[in-house]
């Protein structure tokens, strides 16, 4: 069965340094998202990305934030300057054309120091 | 911004009986709902969904029910085992392709 697929699993960073999560969506989606859930807390919508352009994002999603889709297979998240509290397990999703359905991948977990 | 409220966050059920997981939601735009379960250290994974204009959807042992006026959901896990213990989350979406709003889940745990 298709997956979407996620590096790194774990990513460990000092405050204030730049960090890129990478993402490989099902090969014919046409949707792209990134959520993230912060720990013990609810699944938090990051951003949509449709047409080389993202479609929506969320207050979270700030200037810091930014995402690219370089070579029609990877979907990046860079966070430019990170944060203490931008510590979380990030997932990316990708969805068909026509459907609500969303497939996520198993995330990438960011630690912040 | 609490539109998906999933108020029990978790439920102990014996290995066999039914698991009822609730959802409430505030917003009457949403138009498509879906329940995803997830396991630790792993993504969320399609359960079962409805769209606005069914009132009951079954696949199997799971069965969601949605009932729009009172704008609320439920999965029903018939019979429950061992293996369904994980979180169990609800969304919701507007229209198709928008974003999925999340409740907090809630942890279901299946007692042999």
């Amino acid at each position: 069965e298709p997956e979407v697929t996620q590096t790194p699993s774990h990513q460990v960073t000092q405050m204030g340094q730049e960090v890129i999560l990478r993402c490989v969506p099902i090969s014919n989606h046409l949707y792209f998202y990134w959520y993230r859930q912060i720990l013990g807390q609810k699944v938090e919508f990051l951003v949509s990305f449709y047409n080389n352009e993202i479609s929506e994002k969320s207050e979270i999603f700030d200037d810091q934030f930014s995402v690219e889709r370089p070579d029609g297979s990877n979907f990046t998240l860079k966070i430019r300057s990170t944060k203490l509290e931008d510590s979380a397990m990030y997932f990316c999703a990708s969805g068909r054309l026509g459907a609500n359905v969303l497939t996520f991948g198993a995330g990438s977990r960011l630690t912040v120091l | 911004d609490q539109q998906v409220k999933q108020n029990s966050p978790s439920l102990s059920v014996q290995e066999g009986r039914i698991s009822i997981l609730n959802c409430d939601y505030t917003n009457s735009m949403f138009d498509y709902f879906l329940w995803y379960k997830k396991y630790p250290a792993e993504g969320p994974t399609f359960l079962i969904s409805i769209s606005s204009i069914k009132d009951k959807n079954e696949d199997g042992r799971f069965t969601v029910f949605l009932n729009k006026s009172a704008k609320h959901l439920s999965l029903h896990i018939v019979p429950s085992q061992p293996g369904d213990s994980a979180v169990y989350f609800c969304a919701a979406a507007r229209n198709q392709g928008g974003k999925l709003i999340f409740g907090q889940g809630t942890e279901l745990s299946v007692k042999p």
